[in-house]
């Protein structure tokens, strides 16, 4: 079982704004601003969408955002497009176990 | 450009030990910018960080394999291997390299394609 927790999945219509939920606990999310989400398509590597909480590597799209709220980080993706049918990654820093990730959600965009 | 790409046999029987290597290319394996991850996915599952090791020697590997988790690195190669023994059938997954190009460990934009390793007899 993974540390943290996320929906198995999510959909939304093209267009349509989504959120994934990532939660843990105040030994991980809700105690540190290192909170990581990576999308996933099928046989490919994850890439890095956000880092540390809220911030979007250059060359992602603005439509991609993070947020935390005590120890539950979110991924909101606004405006879905076709192309970001995929499974998306949490991940963070643990007092625990130095870096934890969640077990998956597949976005499907109907 | 920083690329990473793993090699190493795609079968190990149970027991034995896997061991992978990521070739670095576009910078050195020995910069201290860098810290040199390795990360796995069993097939059709998420992903489990294993650990990492920076140039100087400094490894940090995950409590639930460190037991059985030896990292390298090989500055004349330009590589940075692991070592995984006494393998299971459990062990069977897509391993990744990874790194950062921001100078942490804790995030990763720089990935290897993976390599699928099978244990079986």
């Amino acid at each position: 079982q993974s540390a943290l927790t996320q929906p198995a999945s999510v959909s939304g219509s093209p267009g349509q704004s989504i959120t994934i939920s990532c939660t843990g606990t105040s030994s991980d999310i809700g105690d540190y601003k290192y909170v990581t989400w990576y999308q996933q398509h099928p046989g490919k590597a994850p890439k890095l969408m956000i880092y540390d909480v809220s911030n979007r590597p250059s060359g992602v799209s603005d439509r991609f955002s993070g947020s935390k709220s005590g120890n539950t980080a979110s991924l909101t993706i606004s405006g879905l497009q076709a192309d970001d049918e995929a499974d998306y990654y949490c991940s963070s820093f643990t007092s625990a176990s130095p870096l934890v990730f969640g077990g998956g959600t597949k976005l499907t965009v109907l | 450009q920083v690329q990473l790409q793993e090699s190493g046999p795609g079968l190990v029987k149970p027991s034995e030990t896997l061991a992978l290597t990521c070739t670095v290319s576009g910078d050195s394996v020995s910069s201290g910018s860098y810290y040199w991850s390795w990360i796995r996915q069993p097939p059709g599952k998420g992903l489990e960080w294993i650990g990492y090791i920076h140039y100087s020697g400094r490894t940090n590997y995950n409590p639930s394999l460190k037991s059985r988790v030896t990292m390298s690195v090989d500055t004349s190669k330009s590589q940075f291997s692991l070592k995984l023994s006494s393998v299971t059938v459990a062990d069977t997954a897509v391993y990744y390299c990874a790194s950062s190009s921001r100078g942490t460990w804790w995030y990763f934009d720089l990935w290897g394609r993976g390599t699928l390793v099978t244990v079986s007899s």
